[in-house]
C-alpha cells in the first residue's frame, strides 16, 4: 500500500531534550516536506527536499534540522526542544512539484508537546 | 496580510446545498493545492490546478490567474463532506508551500 508514515504519532516530552520524527515513504517521490499545524495558524512549512541531499528552508525552519540522504526518508530533527515547539507535525511527499507530479500524499501526523 | 486568504472561515449547510469555498493569494504561484482535513486530523490531496478548471465527482475546483482566486465548490453536499478544507499555493520557488488558514465546513443532515 503506498503510504507516508510518521513516527512517532505522540510524544511528550522535556524542553532541552533531543528528538527525531522520522517520515518514510514507499512512493519513490522525489520530493518531501514537513510542515507544523498551530491553532489559528493554519499549516506552515518547516523544510522541504527537492530530492536527495538537496534540502530547503519553509516559512517556520527555526528550531528544526532535516536531512535526506536516502529517498525514502525525511526526518526531522529537533536539536533542543522548547514548549513553542509544540504543534501537530506532518509530512508529505509527491512525485515532483508540477502539475502532474505534483500531487501531495500526507502522513498521519505527529503531536509533540513539549514540557 | 496574510499572503493566502480563505473565505469564508467557517460555514455550515443543509445536505443537498451548493457551497463554495474561495482563496484568494497575493504572490505569484506555479499552481494552487485543494487539501481536505478530516475531523480525525487526516490530510488528503483535492486538485492540484493552475488554470481554469477540474472536476472530480461532486467536487469542482476553478482558478483565475488574473485576478489571483480559486474557488472549490461542491455540488449536492453531503455530511460526510463535513471538514476542513485548505487552500494552498506554489510560490516561484515551487518547494516552497503557503497555506490559508482553512475553511471548516459542517454540513448538517
Amino acid at each position: 500500500e503506498a503510504q507516508v508514515t510518521q513516527n512517532p504519532r505522540y510524544l511528550i516530552t522535556v524542553t532541552g531534550k533531543k528528538l527525531t520524527v522520522t517520515c518514510s515513504q514507499n512512493m519513490n517521490h522525489e520530493y518531501m516536506s514537513w510542515y507544523r499545524q498551530d491553532p489559528g495558524l493554519g499549516l506552515r512549512q518547516i523544510y522541504y527536499s527537492m530530492n536527495v541531499e538537496v534540502t530547503d528552508k519553509g516559512d517556520v525552519p527555526e528550531g528544526y534540522k532535516v536531512s535526506r540522504k536516502e529517498k525514502r526518508n525525511f526526518p526531522l530533527i529537533l536539536e533542543s526542544p522548547s514548549p513553542n515547539q509544540t504543534s501537530l507535525y506532518f509530512c508529505a511527499s509527491s512525485f515532483g512539484v508540477y502539475l502532474d507530479t505534483g500531487e501531495l500524499f500526507f502522513g498521519e501526523g505527529s503531536r509533540l508537546t513539549v514540557l | 496580510k496574510n499572503e493566502v486568504e480563505q473565505s469564508p472561515q467557517n460555514l455550515t449547510a443543509q445536505e443537498g446545498e451548493f457551497i463554495t469555498i474561495n482563496c484568494s493569494y497575493s504572490v505569484g504561484i506555479s499552481a494552487l493545492h485543494w487539501l481536505q482535513q478530516h475531523p480525525g486530523g487526516g490530510i488528503v490531496s483535492l486538485f492540484m490546478l493552475s488554470s481554469g478548471k477540474k472536476k472530480h465527482g461532486r467536487l469542482i475546483a476553478t482558478i483565475n490567474i488574473q485576478e489571483k482566486h480559486s474557488s472549490l465548490h461542491i455540488t449536492a453536499s453531503h455530511p460526510r463532506d463535513s471538514a476542513v478544507y485548505i487552500c494552498a499555493v506554489r510560490g516561484g520557488s515551487q518547494g516552497n508551500l503557503i497555506f490559508g488558514k482553512g475553511t471548516k465546513l459542517s454540513v448538517k443532515p
